[in-house]
């Protein structure tokens, strides 16, 4: 089955600087790869998707960036604001199936 | 927005007693799902529902675990004799036919004691 693994598991960072969370996975049939958000006594907030036919995705300041050759996706947060500090989530997919999810980041954003 | 929703958001209950979570799905989505997530450990599959049966389980949803959808808004995850590992958050999460992200609810807090 499919196998996803998430790096950093924590991240601290100064506000208003990037923050990037790295996943990488093992089934080359998977095709979408959700990012979600989670904060305290939440469930998972859907912030951005990828599927694999693009490469790069952006919504303001996240992006998405897959690398379907060497199976990992980034996830980049620009100018972070304390609001964004939560726990963050990859995911991947393959047609039809469930998701398996990453670790998860713990994302602190210093004001 | 739609969302979809959970009752209750906290359930405690003995051990071997049978718990059942609900969960409303965004209306007029096909797919259907229940995961569950042990305190600070990562998001688990547990199973998923299309056309009225399951799709695809995992190897935690075992013969205590059952899902039904009893009509055209509810999808319930049944618990039969609840163990002491069984506590977690439970959320549910559906999608439609065409969108690949779908939603989650809030979850549903369950403690076995």
């Amino acid at each position: 089955g499919e196998n996803v693994e998430q790096h950093p598991s924590t991240l601290s960072v100064q506000e208003g600087d990037s923050a990037v969370i790295k996943c990488t996975y093992s089934d080359s049939a998977s095709n979408y790869f959700p990012w979600y958000k989670q904060e305290l006594g939440k469930g998972p907030q859907l912030i951005i998707d990828i599927r694999s036919n693009v490469g790069e995705k952006k919504d303001q300041r996240i992006a998405v960036t897959l690398n379907k050759t060497a199976k990992h996706f980034s996830l980049h947060i620009t100018e972070t604001q304390p609001e964004d500090s939560a726990v963050y989530f990859c995911a991947a997919r393959r047609a039809g199936n469930m998701l398996t999810f990453g670790g998860g980041t713990r994302l602190m954003v210093k004001p | 927005e739609p969302e979809v929703t959970q009752t209750p958001s906290h359930q405690v209950t003995q051990m071997g007693q049978e718990v059942i979570l609900r969960c409303v799905p965004i209306s007029n989505h096909l797919y259907f799902y229940w995961y569950r997530q042990i305190l600070g450990q990562k998001v688990e599959f547990l199973v998923s529902f299309y056309n009225n049966e399951i799709s695809e389980k995992s190897e935690i949803f075992d013969d205590q675990f059952s899902v039904e959808r009893p009509d055209g808004s509810n999808f319930t995850l049944k618990i039969r004799s609840t163990k002491l590992e069984d506590s977690a958050m439970y959320f549910c999460a559906s999608r439609g036919d065409r969108a690949l992200g779908g939603g989650f609810g809030s979850g549903t807090r369950l403690t076995v004691v």
